[in-house]
This record gives structure tokens, C-alpha cells and sequence, in this order.
């Protein structure tokens, strides 16, 4: 079965960071490029990165440039987020995602909260 | 940046009512347009890929339509299981991709 699981959300304080991970499982990991998006409470759904198979291109929403480094390992069948400076305005879902043909998105993992507040 | 958009925002609609949700793109984008479904407190599910094509699994009173910039979702028949909030995304110009704001479909 093909299968993506987050891990690594929580509470933090602003300006604090956190490290997001995602086990890929049940298909060729370093064949499909990845992505994280991200859905605040109530709210719709915003990519916010994108990272080819090899990690040779990498993209990020303007919202998190600067503050959102993503990463893999194909080693491990895991992708990574991590997410520095946080604010009141990161709280949300972090959802990871496959990248599949022309670039729709499937499967997606169930998710992790992460929640910044003091 | 492409902008999506889509109507309506909010839909009530009855199980046997038959249902389209539209989402226009600020820009000609082909057929790269795909539908997906949201249930509460659960992680966006794909229904249909470039533009029209049904994912596996996915029970065929869907289906998708449109190119350039205009797309549409069809439910033929709702049943019960499809009231839930359902995404356009774009990848013709990426980065980034992005998302209509959603639509929610509720029952009346």
C-alpha cells in the first residue's frame, strides 16, 4: 500500500522551530518529487514547497521563503520540513504529498498539527 | 501567479441531487487542472487529474471537464459520502501550485 505518515508537529513558541518529517512507504521513493502543504484552521489549502526526486530543484511558497528548509533522504524513503522563525500564522495541518504525473498530488499523508502560540 | 477561483463557495444540495463546482483560472492552463475531495478532519483525497480523468477507485458519478480556463466537477447522484469540500489545483506554471479557495458542500 502506498503510504505517507507525518510526524513531528506540536506546540511551539513564536520564534521557535521545528523539524516536520514524512515515511514514504509501499512505492519507489526516489522516483516521485515531493511537496508540503499546509491548511491553517477553517482555511483552504496553500502549497507552500516543492522538492524534485534527486533534490536538485527546490521551490517554496513566499510565505515561507527564508524560513522553510526542505529536504530528503532517499536513503530512508523520508522527505523533511524544517521550519524556523515560526509565528501565529503558521499554525496549521502540514500535509506531505507525492507528486504524480504532470503534477497532481497523490497520495497525501494524514497530516500533523503544528501549532504556534506563547 | 495563476489564480484560482471557484463558485460556488458554499453549496447545499440534497443525496440524488445532481451537483457542478466551477473553477476558473486567471490564465490558459490546458488541461492541467485536478479535483480533490476533503471530509473533515481528514487529508485532501484526488478525484480527477487532468481535467477529466477519473482517479482509481474513485466512483464514476464523478467526472471533470474544461480546458483552458474554465473546468467544471459534476456529481451525478449525491450520495451521503460526498459532502465534503472539494479543491481545484493547477500545474501548468508552477512554482507555485496553487489551489482554489474551495468549495463546501453541505447538505439542505
Amino acid at each position: 500500500e502506498v503510504q505517507l505518515v507525518e510526524s513531528g508537529g506540536g506546540l511551539i513558541q513564536p520564534g521557535g522551530s521545528l523539524r516536520l518529517s514524512c515515511a514514504a512507504s509501499g512505492f519507489t521513493f526516489t522516483r516521485y518529487n515531493m511537496i508540503w502543504v499546509r491548511q491553517a484552521p477553517g482555511k483552504g489549502l496553500e502549497w507552500i514547497s516543492y522538492i524534485s526526486s534527486s533534490s536538485s530543484t527546490i521551490y517554496y511558497a513566499e510565505s515561507v521563503e527564508g524560513r522553510c528548509t526542505i529536504s530528503r533522504d532517499n536513503a530512508k524513503n523520508s522527505l523533511y520540513l524544517q521550519m524556523d522563525s515560526l509565528r501565529a500564522g503558521d499554525t496549521a495541518v502540514y500535509y506531505c504529498a507525492r507528486v504524480t504525473g504532470v503534477g497532481w498530488f497523490d497520495p497525501w499523508g494524514q497530516g500533523t498539527l503544528v501549532t504556534v502560540s506563547s | 501567479d495563476i489564480q484560482l477561483t471557484q463558485s460556488p463557495s458554499s453549496l447545499y444540495a440534497s443525496v440524488g441531487d445532481r451537483v457542478t463546482i466551477t473553477c476558473r483560472s486567471s490564465q490558459r492552463i490546458g488541461s492541467f487542472l485536478h479535483w480533490y475531495q476533503q471530509q473533515p478532519g481528514k487529508a485532501p483525497k484526488l478525484l480527477i487529474y487532468g481535467a477529466s480523468n477519473l482517479q482509481g477507485g474513485v466512483p464514476s458519478r464523478f467526472s471533470g471537464s474544461g480546458s483552458g480556463t474554465d473546468f467544471t466537477l459534476t456529481i451525478s447522484s449525491l450520495q451521503p459520502e460526498d459532502f465534503a469540500t472539494y479543491y481545484c489545483q493547477q500545474s501548468y506554471s508552477t512554482p507555485p501550485y496553487s489551489f482554489g479557495q474551495g468549495t463546501k458542500l453541505q447538505i439542505k
